[in-house]
């Protein structure tokens, strides 16, 4: 069946503009995710949905970041007033069940790489 | 709070040497460990799992073991290939939600 779908796959923009990043989870999963992924840094965790609960936003940079996920399925990644720093590719990943602890793994989409200009 | 750290890369081996790449943890509770694995070109996916102490995950013909004393999870290959090139990532299972917690990453290339 149809893996996590990420949209753009690439976005170029220039600094100081919105951006908007799309993620269709595969059908039925619960679980999404949102992580950054900088060159040499790692996958830096940015926000969490589960089902209808309110979403753990612990891992967002700043303000000018914020996710929504509507109809608990489609999620869009908002960055605000965009910076050089926030260049990075940003990855999301579903799940099928609460966490990561159960035998669900999580499946990940190819990203969108932004650069900011 | 919960953090991993995985040896840094990259790591260059020669077709059907032994591979290990080191991880140790830091996590308070029982978290469940993982390996994913980045391809070229293509998003993660999960390598392997542990989850619980003394558990051992293996796919693929990577090994790793769950040790709570030593608080490591290394990889562990006997025999890699070519087509093992790519960026493992370990992780844990931790956050306030159980969200994946993920090290920063390891270069793998294969020469043959």
């Amino acid at each position: 069946g149809a893996g996590v779908s990420q949209s753009p796959s690439n976005k170029v923009t220039e600094k100081g503009k919105d951006v908007e990043l799309r993620c269709d989870p595969i059908s039925g999963h619960t679980a999404l995710y949102w992580y950054r992924q900088s060159l040499g840094q790692g996958l830096e965790f940015l926000i969490y949905f589960q089902g209808n609960s309110a979403p753990d936003k612990s891992g967002l940079p700043s303000d000018r970041f914020s996710a929504e996920r509507t109809g608990g399925s489609v999620s869009t990644l908002t960055i605000q007033r965009t910076q050089q720093e926030d260049s990075a590719v940003y990855l999301c990943a579903s799940s099928l069940e609460t966490g990561a602890r159960g035998d669900s793994p999580l499946h990940f989409g190819n990203g969108t790489r932004l650069t900011v200009t | 709070g919960d953090s991993v750290t995985q040896m840094e890369g990259p790591v260059t081996l020669s077709e059907e040497a032994f591979l290990t790449i080191n991880c140790t943890y830091t996590a308070t509770g029982y978290p469940s460990l993982f390996w994913y694995v980045q391809y070229p070109g293509e998003g993660l996916q999960l390598l392997l799992k542990a989850t619980k102490a003394d558990d051992k995950g293996s796919n693929k013909g990577f090994e790793a073991t769950y040790r709570k004393e030593t608080t490591s999870f290394h990889l562990e290959k006997g025999s890699v290939q070519v087509s093992d090139s790519a960026v493992y990532f370990c992780a844990l299972s931790g956050g306030s939600q159980g969200n994946l917690i993920f090290g920063k990453g390891t270069k793998l290339s294969v020469k043959p």
